[in-house]
């Protein structure tokens, strides 16, 4: 299976803030990383595929980049809605595999 | 538009089987294609992906799970199931179905709300 390693595992930010999260694939995916943003007692909701795509609908402040094993989520100017815990998944084979997620908090 | 809603037991004994349904509503489940998901989540930790079933009726389960998973799918009612056998606590979980694009570039684009399962006797 392909580990899914996300880094940090928690963070602390305040509104406003520019928020790098990290993903790192155990092999070559190449840009088959998805994104997904959960708020306590919802469904996750997909932020970006494919690497780089954003979901329609989804703020521009959100963007994908990476390639191969090395993915980052970017958040810039950090908006209350925003503290939540991210996910990264792979959809390069099966099965489908999420990193541990990232949780995002006030500082 | 598209949703997913998922309904089945909140409580299973162990040893016994979990049976989840997911019911498609705007749309219909036999066109397109799609990965028709289901995914779960322990309290206060990350995602496992179960398994789908395409379109066309063929499945890939997570061999995770050991052979206790069986997914269907019956276009007569736009809904798609879960059966997980020989449960135990270690299955307690908020379950999500979910529909992913059977497109290279597969995403879980539509969720459940999800749904709670306690294992327990």
């Amino acid at each position: 299976d392909i580990q899914m390693t996300q880094s940090p595992s928690s963070l602390s930010a305040v509104v406003g803030d520019r928020v790098n999260i990290s993903c790192r694939a155990s092999q070559s995916i190449n840009t088959y990383v998805n994104w997904y943003q959960q708020t306590p007692g919802t469904a996750p909701k997909v932020l970006i595929y494919a690497a780089t795509s954003l979901q329609s609908g989804v703020p521009s402040r959100f963007s994908g980049s990476g390639s191969g094993t090395d993915f980052t989520l970017t958040i810039t100017s950090l908006q209350p809605e925003d503290f939540a815990t991210y996910y990264c998944q792979q959809s390069y084979v099966t099965p489908r595999t999420f990193g541990q997620g990232t949780k995002v908090e006030i500082k | 538009q598209v949703q997913l809603q998922e309904s089945g037991p909140g409580l299973v004994k162990p040893s016994q089987t979990l049976s989840l349904t997911c019911t498609l509503s705007g749309g219909s489940i036999s066109s397109g294609s799609f990965y028709w998901s289901w995914i779960r989540q322990p309290a206060g930790k990350g995602l496992e992906w179960i398994g789908h079933i395409y379109t066309s009726g063929s499945t890939n389960y997570n061999h995770s799970l050991k052979n206790r998973v069986t997914i269907s799918v019956d276009t007569s009612k736009n809904q798609f199931s879960l059966k997980l056998s020989s449960v135990t606590a270690a299955d307690t979980a908020t379950y999500y179905c979910a529909r992913a694009t059977a497109t290279k570039m597969s995403v879980f684009d539509i969720w459940g709300q999800g749904t709670m399962v306690t294992v327990s006797s």
